[in-house]
């Protein structure tokens, strides 16, 4: 049971370069997310999805895409890669619903440095 | 707007307690939750609590107050591997995860 799989591990970017982050989990779990945590910052949400086919923006979406065409995989997509993308990047997968705690399961995360 | 507050830093000794405190103002409110997160690595899940009072997990203890908007992480017997970044988030009226910028524990011998 490898959970949620991140890769790369580790990314230099020239500024203008487009990427994609993977993201899969193979706990079946409905809900699929991406953070960014930066020094002196709480984790910052930029998209999530609730299920395949459906996605939704977070608290900082702009410059970023995602897709969730299936269940285990949630990619996200950098169109245009600037300086002030560098930060580390979160996968993380829960259940829905119900009236239970929903824990996140994080990846192992990306870190991405754009110069 | 949304706020979780925690200390940035703390220090402790080697088998001593501490308790890291995490105070909150947000749109609503469907439980708390506190992660580990050692240098370099993913946070790990520590506790939840949706209802007042304490949650005892072995070594770790959590503790919530909704009226006071307050909670505190207490770790006892501390060992060196205790070393590490611990998250406060609280889950808002969307359901979505608010979090803090962590607080950074030290454990000295």
């Amino acid at each position: 049971n490898a959970g949620v799989t991140q890769t790369p591990k580790f990314q230099v970017l020239k500024t203008g370069q487009s990427m994609t982050l993977q993201c899969a989990q193979d706990m079946n779990h409905e809900y699929m997310s991406w953070y960014r945590q930066d020094p002196g910052m709480g984790l910052r949400l930029i998209h999530y999805s609730v299920g395949a086919g459906i996605t939704d923006q977070g608290e900082v979406p702009n410059g970023y895409n995602v897709s969730r065409s299936t269940t285990e995989d949630f990619p996200l997509r950098l169109l245009s890669a600037a300086p002030s993308q560098t930060s580390v990047y979160f996968c993380a997968s829960s259940w829905t619903g119900g009236s239970g705690a929903n824990v996140l399961t994080f990846g192992a995360g990306s870190r991405l440095t754009v110069l | 707007g949304q706020n979780i507050d925690q200390p940035t830093e703390m220090t402790a000794t080697e088998g001593a307690i501490v308790q890291i405190n995490c105070t909150y103002q947000t749109s609503g409110f469907n439980g708390l939750f506190w992660y580990q997160q050692h240098a370099g690595e993913a946070p790990t899940f520590l506790s939840y609590n949706v209802l007042d009072g304490l949650e005892e997990k072995g070594r770790f203890s959590s503790f919530l107050s909704r009226s006071k908007g307050y909670s505190y992480l207490l770790l006892k017997e501390l060992q060196m591997k205790d070393s590490a970044s611990y998250l406060c988030a609280v889950r808002d009226s969307n359901y979505q995860l608010i979090w803090g910028a962590g607080t950074k524990l030290i454990i000295k011998p």
